[in-house]
């Protein structure tokens, strides 16, 4: 079946630092993968996407890695500010059009 | 534009009560959809519609029926509560045309008793 799967449940940063959040999928047909962050008590909020005909894209502080070969997802942010603590999810959108999320890592910043 | 809403926000239930909890929509998204997401889990389809008349099962559609008759709203439906099924519940709308962006409403916190 189609899974989607993160390395680390907990992710703990300086402010200022870098921070990488890793994800796994098992669906190597999946063509679109999306990164979303979510505070506590509220929704998923989207970040940033990524399709399966590119390696690499960027936004405003965040980078999103697709590396098909050993199908692995990453997500960057840089200089990581205390705003950025949440719980980050991939998601998957699969060949049948769902969108599968993966358990989340929760990101914590610290002074 | 209100974006996704979700009504209630919290709710008890009684094991064996019924209730709908009710999704709306003011981007004219096609696509809508409902997720449960437990403690410490990430989030699982429960069902979704890509339009109106049409809906499909998720990964744990059972004890939920839906159904799509309008484009803005998508009604969820508990026939009989089981205590599995205390959750935060969401919903979420997206569009064919616009990078798939899926946009969530805020949640519906409902504990069954």
């Amino acid at each position: 079946g189609e899974s989607v799967g993160l390395h680390l449940p907990t992710l703990s940063v300086q402010e200022g630092d870098n921070s990488i959040i890793n994800c796994a999928y098992s669906n190597s047909a999946s063509d679109y993968f999306i990164w979303y962050k979510q505070e506590s008590g509220k929704g998923p909020q989207f970040i940033i996407d990524i399709r399966s005909n590119m390696d690499k894209r960027q936004g405003q502080r965040v980078t999103v890695l697709l590396n098909k070969t050993v199908k692995h997802l990453s997500l960057q942010i840089a200089a990581t500010q205390p705003g950025d603590s949440a719980v980050y999810f991939c998601a998957e959108l699969s060949h049948t059009d769902k969108l599968i999320f993966g358990t989340g890592t929760r990101l914590q910043v610290f002074p | 534009n209100a974006g996704v809403t979700q009504t209630p926000k919290f709710q008890v239930l009684k094991t064996g009560q019924s209730m709908t909890l009710q999704c709306a929509q003011d981007m004219n998204h096609e696509y809508m959809s409902w997720y449960r997401q437990d403690p410490g889990m990430g989030l699982r389809l429960i069902h979704y519609s890509v339009g109106a008349g049409i809906t499909d099962q998720g990964e744990v559609p059972n004890g939920y029926n839906v159904s799509r008759s309008t484009t803005e709203d998508f009604p969820l439906r508990l026939l009989s509560a089981a205590p599995s099924q205390t959750s935060v519940y969401f919903c979420a709308s997206r569009s064919w045309t616009i990078d798939n962006e899926q946009f969530f409403g805020p949640g519906t916190r409902l504990t069954v008793l």
